[in-house]
């Protein structure tokens, strides 16, 4: 099975910063990459798939690039509403769909 | 727009099963599978599998693989997913998710509580 190793698992920052957050396959996984954001009490939410394309609506200030086993998620400059758990979630080895352990990006 | 009803919060001892239904609307039922993922507490995401509800084709991950049952009704627009044998590592917020690439359509989580 695919493993994803995903860090830091915690990050404190402040509103306009620029944060990034890695992924790391156990293989290559060929882009099938996706990122999403969770807040406490909530589903989690999609911000991108195939390592950089934007789901629909999602802020421009969320970038995602990567390839073969290294990926990684930028949020260019932090609004209090991105404060929440980011996951990261293979679906090239399917049908195993990996996610990783988690960030949890808290105010600094 | 698309929306997936999870049916509400259960609590079970060890041992019994419980059952968790998802109701999709907002789109053709039979023309994407449905994921089934589970988060217990304080920790990340788990998936415990899929049903392709055109076929009713299932795959489950291994963890869960014999304690597992996801099943669909295709004239309700609803999916299923059953845990049997219930210990209380499986007490966690289970959620059903609209296949794609990326899971763009998620339930509202079920909270199963798993307790004697």
């Amino acid at each position: 099975d695919v493993q994803m190793t995903q860090s830091p698992s915690s990050l404190s920052a402040s509103v306009g910063d620029r944060v990034t957050i890695t992924c790391r396959a156990s293989q290559d996984i060929r882009n099938s990459l996706a990122w999403y954001q969770q807040k406490p009490g909530k589903a989690p939410k999609l911000l991108l798939y195939a390592a950089s394309r934007l789901d629909v609506g999602v802020p421009s200030r969320f970038s995602g690039i990567g390839s073969g086993t290294d990926y990684t998620l930028t949020i260019s400059s932090l609004q209090p509403e991105d404060f929440a758990t980011y996951y990261c979630q293979q679906y090239y080895n399917t049908p195993m769909y990996i996610f990783g352990q988690g960030t949890k990006l808290e105010i600094k | 727009q698309v929306q997936l009803v999870q049916s509400g919060a259960e609590v079970k001892k060890p041992g019994a099963s419980v059952k968790i239904s998802c109701k999709a609307s907002g789109y053709t039922f039979s023309s994407y599978a449905i994921h089934w993922v589970r988060q217990a507490p304080g920790q990340t995401l788990e998936w415990l599998g899929k049903i392709t509800v055109g076929n009713g084709y299932t795959d489950y991950s291994q963890k869960v693989q014999g304690r597992v049952t996801i099943t669909s009704d295709t004239s309700a627009s609803t999916a299923y997913m059953e845990l049997s044998s219930l210990r209380s590592e499986d007490t966690a917020v289970y959620y059903c998710a609209r296949d794609d690439s990326g899971w763009s359509f998620w339930g509202q989580g079920t909270l199963v509580t798993v307790s004697s």
